[in-house]
């Protein structure tokens, strides 16, 4: 089975553009999660979406939405950039929702904001 | 917060047992012990998980003490290809719950 597949792998963006990432899960996942990860505050949650629906959110700003579309791939979207949404961006997949379950990480998307 | 207390790194010699230790004292009856780790700059990979007995795959062996309050994840033959960071983390069984990373265990494999 192929694994989580995250595009594009870098982007750079100026302060207040806007982004979208994707991510496709493997085959048959339904469950995918979102996750920011800088040098300082470390991988942080961002939101799961399951079957459609957001079912749990970190604490971010509303800045940061997602969505997942019936073949389970999913989307993140992040408005008016700040410098300090330079991070990389992981998306995860699992089976179904919760745990036990396990998730499995994409290679993530590095995103450089100027 | 991390619910989980590793030291922030630790040396192992090359071809030597790894033993990285993880507390998760305020564990309850139903949180499994997940272990990941990350090679700099991919994402973290799936290692183990176990609940309450003692678990080995492939990579690796986890042992949980009777009480559940720590574990011990075991790379029995370390290699160069080990050095990552290594994160233990505790998820609730059967709920919708998010994922909290804590900063994990810096692994240096020394040759």
């Amino acid at each position: 089975k192929a694994g989580v597949t995250q595009t594009p792998r870098y982007l750079i963006k100026t302060r207040g553009q806007q982004v979208t990432l994707s991510c496709s899960p493997i085959s048959g996942h339904r469950s995918v999660s979102w996750y920011q990860q800088t040098p300082g505050q470390g991988l942080q949650f961002l939101f799961e979406y399951f079957s459609e629906t957001q079912r749990n959110k970190g604490n971010f700003p509303g800045r940061f939405s997602g969505r997942q579309f019936s073949n389970s791939r999913s989307e993140m979207n992040v408005s008016t950039l700040e410098l300090g949404d330079s991070a990389l961006y992981l998306c995860a997949s699992s089976a179904t929702s919760g745990s036990p379950d396990t998730q499995y990480f994409g290679p993530g998307t590095r995103l450089t904001v100027l | 917060d991390a619910k989980t207390t590793q030291p922030p790194s630790m040396d192992c010699a090359e071809g030597r047992a790894a033993n990285l230790p993880c507390n998760h004292s305020t564990i309850s009856g139903n949180e499994y012990v997940y272990w990941y780790r990350q090679i700099h700059s991919q994402g973290p990979q799936y290692i183990i998980h176990g609940l309450k007995n003692n678990e080995t795959n492939e990579m690796a062996s986890l042992i949980i003490t009777e009480d559940r309050k720590s574990s011990t994840l075991i790379l029995p033959h370390a290699t160069l290809r080990d050095t990552a960071v290594y994160y233990c983390i505790v998820r609730v069984a059967n709920r919708d719950d998010k994922i909290i990373f804590g900063k994990g265990t810096r692994l240096h494999i020394l040759p």
